[in-house]
């Protein structure tokens, strides 16, 4: 399979505790972005990476989040200190810039905060 | 800030019924619209629009753009009951001309019925 890939696919964890997800982009796609989307409403922007270098970060993210992607592949999504609010699916999308800026999304990664 | 308005919020048809599904923007600096199909999992490319009056189309399943009122539609012909999901607008700006983050509405539930 040759999609993007998340993981975990699920996880659930306490509040106050720390999680990190994962996102591995479509081979070659230099362009990555992490949206968050919550029950009945559509994708919300968090930010996105154009190779290792993250060029937007929406209002959404709060410092509690952090988002690297060392390498210009992978990336990685922390939220510290979570709360009951981040409860959501955190949606990875890459695009390959300036061949095709369709955007394609990962299967995301559940997350519930008890 | 960009907006995606989408109607209706949900949809239960008849097998065979064919729908209209509407999506209103208001973007600064608009590149693209896109619709995406959402079951429950990620969502998944449809169409990316980014001329007015040119329909683009795949099967049962067309959208067009009017740039000029700020709207894009999408038809779905001879509705199966694989066409329930979940259907995405979504509107990209770019202050530098090159892809950019989506600004999502919050999807037309669909429903066929036998």
């Amino acid at each position: 399979d040759t999609g993007v890939s998340q993981d975990p696919r699920h996880k659930i964890t306490k509040r106050g505790q720390n999680v990190t997800f994962r996102c591995d982009p479509i081979s070659e796609h230099n362009r990555l972005y992490w949206y968050r989307q919550t029950l009945g409403q559509g994708p919300e922007f968090l930010t996105y990476f154009q190779n290792e270098a993250q060029l937007e970060k929406s209002r959404l993210l709060s410092d509690r989040f952090s988002a690297e992607r060392p390498k210009g592949s992978f990336s990685t999504l922390e939220i510290q200190r979570t709360e009951q609010g981040d409860s959501a699916m955190y949606l990875c999308a890459s695009t390959l810039l300036g061949v095709s800026d369709t955007q394609y999304f990962g299967p995301g990664t559940r997350l519930t905060v008890l | 800030e960009d907006k995606v308005v989408q109607s209706p919020l949900s949809l239960v048809v008849h097998e065979g019924d064919t729908v209209t599904l509407n999506c209103s923007y208001e973007v600064t600096n608009f590149r693209s619209l896109l619709w995406y199909k959402q079951e429950k999992k990620a969502p998944t490319f449809l169409f990316m629009l980014t001329s007015s009056g040119i329909e683009k189309k795949s099967g049962r399943l067309s959208s067009i753009l009017d740039k000029k009122e700020l709207f894009s539609i999408l038809n779905i012909t001879a509705t199966q009951t694989g066409d329930s999901a979940i259907y995405l607008c979504a509107v990209e700006g770019s202050n530098t001309g090159t892809a950019s983050k989506l600004t999502f509405g919050t999807g037309t539930r669909l429903q066929v019925t036998l």
